[in-house]
């Protein structure tokens, strides 16, 4: 039973490049949220996705920032026209409906952006 | 801005010695308060997620216990082993507002289990 799989694990790109970050939830999860962990600091919450729905966008960065989580795929994180500050490692996590879970979130194990 | 504070920061202790750490949350619209495992190059793994009062929970070793009115949770591991070194993290799902699965985690405490 796969978990919570993120691609690329390491992603480098040059100022003004864009990323894609893809998340593939566990078998049977159809809540996707993504959290970033910039250099020393915890883990902050960015947005919570259902199939084809933004539930809740109230940690994303006003610009250049934006998520999906289609109806079939993966959910992808995408960062446009990059600059150094958004060097960090983004985390991908799931669950399955609040009223099938414990509550918890099963956490993939990142993505670490570069940006030279 | 919801504030989780994690004590110690990090904390080093001897194989077999028995260890605590301390989760300051705010008590104001509790909802849960998650307890999770990270080793380094690894994801974050979920161990506790607790919601009621005075709850304590309990997984091989590790223990944890839960104040929503006073806003702190202890956990606890006892005969530590080397393979228990790790970060744990706390999280806070709070009810004000707050969409499902909107944690707000501490920044951790970094235990070393030496052999």
């Amino acid at each position: 039973n796969a978990g919570v799989m993120q691609n690329p694990r390491h992603l480098v790109r040059r100022r003004g490049q864009e990323a894609r970050l893809r998340c593939s939830p566990m078998k049977g999860h159809s809540h996707v949220y993504w959290y970033r962990q910039l250099p020393e600091e915890g883990l902050k919450f960015m947005v919570y996705l259902q199939k084809e729905n933004i539930i809740d966008e109230s940690g994303m960065p006003k610009e250049r920032f934006s998520a999906e989580f289609p109806k079939e795929g993966p959910s992808i994180l995408r960062i446009q026209q990059v600059v150094r500050g958004d060097s960090a490692a983004y985390f991908c996590a799931s669950s399955p409906p609040p009223l099938y879970g414990t509550g918890e979130l099963f956490f993939g194990e990142g993505s670490r952006l570069t940006v030279l | 801005i919801l504030n989780v504070e994690q004590s110690p920061q990090s904390l080093h202790v001897q194989e077999g010695d028995s260890t605590n750490f301390t989760c300051s949350f705010p008590s104001s619209n509790f909802y849960a308060l998650h307890w999770y495992r990270w080793e380094t190059a690894k994801s974050p793994e979920a161990l506790f997620v607790m919601t009621l009062n005075g709850d304590e929970k309990k997984k091989g070793r590790i223990s944890a216990t839960l104040n929503t009115k006073e806003g702190y949770s202890y956990l606890y591991i006892k005969g530590s082993q080397p393979e228990d070194s790790a970060t744990y993290l706390c999280a806070l799902h709070n009810a004000g507002g707050t969409s499902y699965g909107k944690l707000t985690f501490g920044q951790g405490t970094i235990l070393t289990v030496h052999p």
